[in-house]
């Protein structure tokens, strides 16, 4: 069974652009949930997509957004880099919404913003 | 709002000596409670959770943790550690109704001597 996949596992792009970073779940999962990790404010939720919906966002500014297609993939955007946004980025699918479906991390999108 | 506190951020064992890393949450009621570690530039792999029940619970590589509810501890342990164990590990509490993210502490970093 296919794990979590995120595309691309590298990015650098430049202060003001934007960036789309992608999710596939494990097959069957239903839920995609979005952390950005980072040295100094760890590991912090930005969203989760349940059949395509928002289901739950975190405390981050409008310029995060995510979006889930019909086959549970998801997409994460950021618009108008800031260097603060040098992070690993972790998707996590879940069978269903909520914590005792438990979840599976995929490996990450670093993301270096210059 | 739920939260946890991992108090120690770097820990140094020796080759076969035991382990044990401390986890504290701050929850209502009874939460659900994770132990993941993570490899340099890996996602977080699950080694062990906690739901309900037997208050000791068994995970995999010989890890095993102790939801202690008077304390609101969720501790992890190993009776000898082995190199490959060197890594970050993360506890993680989620609630266990409604839609629910998973609250990560600050990680611990695991140092490995031989």
């Amino acid at each position: 069974k296919a794990g979590v996949t995120q595309t691309p596992r590298y990015l650098i792009k430049t202060r003001g652009q934007q960036v789309t970073l992608s999710c596939s779940p494990i097959s069957g999962h239903r839920s995609v949930s979005w952390y950005q990790q980072t040295p100094g404010q760890g590991l912090q939720f930005l969203f989760e997509y349940f059949s395509e919906t928002q289901r739950n966002k975190g405390n981050f500014p409008g310029r995060f957004s995510g979006r889930q297609f019909s086959n549970s993939r998801s997409e994460m955007n950021v618009s108008t880099l800031e260097l603060g946004d040098s992070a690993l980025y972790l998707c996590a699918s879940s069978l269903e919404t909520g914590a005792n479906y438990g979840y599976t991390f995929g490996s990450g999108t670093r993301l270096t913003v210059v | 709002a739920q939260s946890v506190t991992q108090p120690d951020i770097h820990i140094t064992v020796s080759e076969g000596a035991s382990l044990e890393l401390r986890c504290n949450y701050s929850y209502g009621a009874t939460p659900y409670l994770f132990w993941y570690v993570q490899s340099p530039g890996q996602g977080l792999q699950l080694l062990l959770k906690y739901f309900s029940g037997d208050t000791l619970v068994q995970g995999i590589k010989g890890f095993e943790a102790e939801f202690k509810r008077s304390q609101s501890s969720f501790n992890l342990r190993k009776p000898s550690v082995h190199w490959s164990d060197a890594a970050e590990y993360f506890c993680a509490v989620g609630a266990q109704t409604g839609y629910s993210t998973l609250t990560f502490g600050k990680g611990t970093m695991l140092l490995v001597s031989p």
